[in-house]
C-alpha cells in the first residue's frame, strides 16, 4: 500500500512554544490531507482537512489559530500547533488518501502519528 | 448523527475466532472501513466494504455488513497473539471523503 510518513515521532516542547509536524505522502499525490487526534484510549477525532492549495476545514471546535495547517504541495502537509499548552498534549495522526490513483475513493492511508507532550 | 459505536474490549484465545462488531447511525456511508492500531503507532488499514456488500472475505478476515440493522463485523479467523491491538471501524459518507471513527475494541489475545 501507500506510504504516509509523519515526523517527528515524539516531540516534548515547553509551554508556550509552537510545534510544526510533517506529514508526507511518499509514493503518491495527494490532494487531501486530514489530520486527526487521539487522546488516551479513546478514538480519533478529525481535527481538520487539509486541501493543496487552498485553506483547511477545520472541524467544529477546533481552534484554526491554534493549530495552523498548510498544504503547500500534493505531497506535503503541516501542521504547527502555536503557544502549545499541557493540554494540547495528544497523539497527533494524519492521513492522506491518493487523490489521483484508483483509491481515492476507498483508501485513506495513516503516518505513524506524532505524540506530543508539553510540560 | 455520525455516531459509531464499539464495545471496548474483547478478549480471546489464540486459535479460536475474534468478532469485533460496531453499529453506526449514518446511513448514507458508501464505504465501511476496519483498522488497527497497535500501541504508539498509526493506524493500518484491515480491509473495506463498499455499503451495496454484505460480505467480504480477505484471508483470515471476514467482515459481514448488515445495512438494515447498521450492523458491521469483522471476523478474525485462527486469531494470532499478533491481532492484539486496538480495532476502529469507521464509515465514509462519501460527501467530503472523511471518515468518522468508532471508539475502538482493544483486542487481547492470550495463550
Amino acid at each position: 500500500g501507500a506510504v504516509v510518513s509523519q515526523h517527528p515521532s515524539w516531540v516534548i516542547c515547553k509551554s508556550g512554544t509552537s510545534v510544526k509536524i510533517e506529514c508526507r505522502s511518499l509514493d503518491f499525490q495527494a490532494t487531501t490531507m486530514f489530520w486527526y487526534r487521539q487522546f488516551p484510549k479513546q478514538s480519533l477525532m478529525l481535527m481538520a482537512t487539509s486541501n493543496e492549495g487552498s485553506k483547511a476545514t477545520y472541524e467544529q471546535g477546533v481552534e484554526k489559530d491554534k493549530f495552523l495547517i498548510n498544504h503547500a504541495s500534493l505531497t506535503l502537509s503541516t501542521l504547527t500547533v502555536t503557544s502549545a499548552h499541557p493540554e494540547d498534549s495528544s497523539f497527533y495522526i494524519c492521513s492522506a488518501r491518493d487523490g489521483i490513483g484508483a483509491r481515492s475513493n476507498t483508501e485513506a492511508f495513516f503516518g505513524q502519528g506524532t505524540r506530543l507532550t508539553v510540560v | 448523527g455520525e455516531d459509531v459505536e464499539q464495545s471496548l474490549f474483547l478478549s480471546v484465545r489464540e486459535g479460536d475466532s475474534s468478532v469485533i462488531n460496531c453499529t453506526y447511525t449514518d446511513s448514507s456511508s458508501t464505504y465501511l472501513y476496519w483498522y488497527k492500531q497497535e500501541p504508539g503507532a498509526g493506524l493500518q488499514l484491515l480491509t473495506y466494504i463498499f455499503s451495496n456488500m454484505d460480505m467480504k472475505q480477505d484471508q483470515r478476515l471476514t467482515v459481514l455488513l448488515n445495512k438494515k440493522d447498521k450492523h458491521l463485523s469483522l471476523r478474525i479467523a485462527d486469531t494470532q497473539t499478533g491481532d492484539s491491538a486496538i480495532y476502529f471501524c469507521a464509515e465514509n459518507t462519501g460527501t467530503a471523503s472523511k471518515l468518522t471513527f468508532g471508539t475502538g475494541t482493544r483486542l487481547q489475545v492470550t495463550l
